[in-house]
């Protein structure tokens, strides 16, 4: 079946330097991303999400990029603080389908 | 504001035996969608719940069904456990109209001995 994967499985940065986590999609009929934030015991929490008319979107210290050519998104974490320290889904979605999440990466941050 | 509860926080259970695990969505929130998280793994879709019918369906067996009440709650049921079946389970809510924008409460954490 389809599926959003990411590329790395882990990524280790020190505090302060800025975080960036990739996810490649493999539906073109998605219209709707989000990233969540999984810490440890926990339920995923919402970080921020893009639609497909879009390329660009930012919050607070977090920016999400989609590029739908490529079919791939990206979170950036700006100045990561080790409050920063967890496991990150992408997940896709498209008009009447349920969110298909990838796996995750598992972003450690060291002061 | 209350977010999604969920309800036990953990369960043990044997093979064979049946479970139910309940969830409360967000306030105002009409849909409520459940998954299921093997360790190491993202969530996986099992199925949504809205105007007390299921609505999608995930790749879940027969053993898996569910209920959505009046007030929006929902219920979980895993009948004949397996050892695979142990994962965490979470619920989701969200409000039909607004889109597919998902909260998601803390899980349920069900180990099947």
């Amino acid at each position: 079946g389809e599926s959003v994967g990411l590329h790395l499985p882990t990524l280790s940065v020190q505090e302060g330097d800025n975080s960036i986590i990739n996810c490649a999609y493999s539906n073109s009929a998605s219209d709707y991303f989000i990233w969540y934030k999984q810490e440890s015991g926990k339920g995923p929490q919402f970080i921020i999400d893009i639609r497909s008319n879009m390329d660009k979107r930012q919050g607070q210290r977090v920016t999400v990029l989609l590029n739908k050519t490529v079919k791939h998104l990206s979170l950036q974490i700006a100045a990561t603080q080790p409050g920063d320290s967890a496991v990150y889904f992408c997940a896709e979605t498209y008009p009447g389908t349920a969110l298909i999440f990838g796996k995750g990466t598992t972003l450690s941050v060291s002061s | 504001d209350a977010g999604v509860t969920q309800s036990p926080t953990h369960l043990i259970k044997t093979r064979g035996q049946q479970v139910t695990l309940r969830c409360s969505p967000k306030s105002g929130h009409d849909t409520v969608s459940w998954y299921q998280q093997a360790l190491g793994q993202g969530p996986q879709f099992i199925f949504q719940y809205y105007e007390e019918e299921e609505r999608q369906r995930g790749n879940f067996p027969d053993r898996f069904s569910g209920h959505q009440f009046p007030n929006y709650s929902s219920e979980l049921n895993v009948n004949a456990l397996l050892l695979g079946d142990s994962a965490l389970y979470l619920c989701a809510s969200s409000l039909r109209l607004a889109g597919n924008e998902q909260f998601f409460g803390p899980g349920t954490r069900l180990t099947v001995l």
